[in-house]
């Protein structure tokens, strides 16, 4: 069964600054990867997915991933941080040809000013 | 486009007790899921229904169950409440099955178990 594994359960970072969340899946198969955000007291909402054509992913609010085979990665980057991206962020993998979703256990991103 | 939406937004309820979620999808999308998401378990998915079929069941007692109505609305039930349920129940709905589309989240319902 596939599973995502998030590195950091809490990243912290500079306003302006660089924002990368790291997110490692195991699949038997090419997977469909998915990042979502959750501001407090809301659900989640996609902010892009990965279904097999380009690599490099770009999502609302400028984010992007980049799907890496040979390292199962996809990890999610922002190449300058604002206050209003300080939310949870949930990594997710499912494998075609199966009806299963799994949901990494998130990684809490705080923006300092 | 109205949103996913779930009701009621906050309940309690004790032990013993059972609890009814409702949530409505957008309209168009046939596929709801629910999740529970808890500090210490992260996001769990409970079961996905489609055309008024459960497709897919999470690995949850038999406790916590689902239907979905015609109109595509869905509802979840847990009987004999436990302290461990208290959570964040979530509903996602999609056009079609979850695993591949994008799921609109509602904002949830959050159950506290006294």
């Amino acid at each position: 069964a596939q599973s995502v594994t998030q590195l950091g359960s809490h990243v912290s970072v500079s306003e302006g600054a660089l924002v990368l969340l790291r997110c490692n899946y195991s699949s038997s198969v090419p997977p469909y990867l998915f990042w979502y955000v959750q501001y407090p007291n809301q659900g989640l909402q996609l902010l892009l997915k990965y279904t097999s054509a380009a690599t490099l992913v770009k999502g609302i609010n400028g984010f992007e991933a980049e799907f890496k085979k040979s390292e199962t990665s996809f990890h999610l980057t922002k190449p300058s941080a604002h206050m209003s991206d300080a939310a949870e962020y949930f990594c997710a993998v499912s494998d075609r040809g199966n009806n299963d979703m799994r949901f990494g256990a998130g990684t809490r991103l705080t923006v300092k000013p | 486009k109205a949103g996913v939406t779930q009701t009621p937004r906050y309940l309690i309820k004790t032990r013993g007790q059972q609890v009814t979620l409702s949530c409505s999808p957008i309209s168009g999308h046939r596929s709801v899921s629910w999740y529970q998401q808890t500090p210490g378990q992260g996001l769990q998915f409970l079961f996905e229904y489609f055309s008024e079929t459960q497709r897919n069941k999470g690995n949850f007692p038999g406790r916590f169950s689902g239907r979905q109505f015609s109109n595509s609305r869905s509802e979840m039930n847990v009987s004999t409440l436990e302290l461990g349920d208290s959570a964040l129940y979530l509903c996602a709905s999609s056009l079609a099955e979850r695993t591949y589309n994008e799921q609109f989240f509602g904002p949830g319902t959050r159950l506290t178990v006294l």
